[in-house]
């Protein structure tokens, strides 16, 4: 079974300009969650989705971040401008729903100069 | 609001017995799940409480008290390549719309 697959892996933009990052679950996940983690923290969520719905975006940034999971599969997250304080990792997750297991992907590393 | 809380650092030598702690204090709670991270790598699942007691899970287990808001992942026979960050999270509520809670987690060095 094909795990979380995310890309890019790595990013460096700068300051004010926008990236995204996109994800594709395990299949037949309905769950799919986007995390922040910055170093030295626990992972963050920024945006939960339960098929093509949102279940809970209330941590994540709408001014500068959106995310989109059109069709219930694919996601995508973007921010647009960055910040410096967006420098993290960007974990995404999928879950069938069963019990406290959530399955991560690699991560984007995400550098803002 | 939801609030973990793990020790920073932990160290232990190869072969002996490790114990890290977790207490919460969150609004909501279903069950407390522990994840493992090496550096530059993904969380993965470890185990999953959502009753009290003890789960055993080969070399790993995991213990939870909810009238205590505590819990721990204890780790036997320590390797080397055990060495990573490990973090509990709270599951908030049962079902497909429940969400994770991650502490700050806890680096573990394991030495000769």
């Amino acid at each position: 079974e094909a795990g979380v697959a995310q890309s890019p892996r790595y990013k460096i933009i700068e300051k004010r300009q926008s990236v995204a990052f996109w994800c594709n679950p395990i299949s037949g996940h309905a769950t799919l969650y986007w995390y922040q983690q910055i170093l030295g923290q626990g992972p963050k969520l920024l945006i939960q989705f339960q098929n093509n719905g949102v279940v809970d975006d209330s941590q994540l940034p709408k001014d500068r971040f959106s995310a989109e999971r059109l069709k219930g599969v694919d996601s995508t997250l973007k921010i647009q401008p960055a910040k410096l304080e967006d420098s993290a990792v960007y974990l995404c997750a999928s879950s069938s729903g069963t019990g406290g297991v959530q399955y991560f992907g690699p991560g984007t590393r995400l550098t803002v100069t | 609001g939801q609030s973990l809380e793990q020790p920073s650092e932990v160290t232990a030598v190869e072969g002996a017995i490790v114990q890290i702690n977790c207490t919460y204090q969150t609004s909501g709670f279903y069950g407390l799940s522990w994840y493992q991270q090496h550096d530059g790598g993904a969380p993965t699942f470890l185990s999953y409480n959502a009753l009290d007691g003890l789960e055993e899970t080969g070399r790993f287990s995991s213990f939870l008290s909810r009238s205590d808001s505590y819990g721990y992942l204890l780790l036997q026979e320590l390797q080397m390549k055990d060495s990573a960050s490990y973090f509990c999270a709270v599951r908030d509520t049962r079902g497909t719309a429940s969400k994770l809670t991650f502490g700050t987690g806890t680096r573990l060095q394991v030495t000769l």
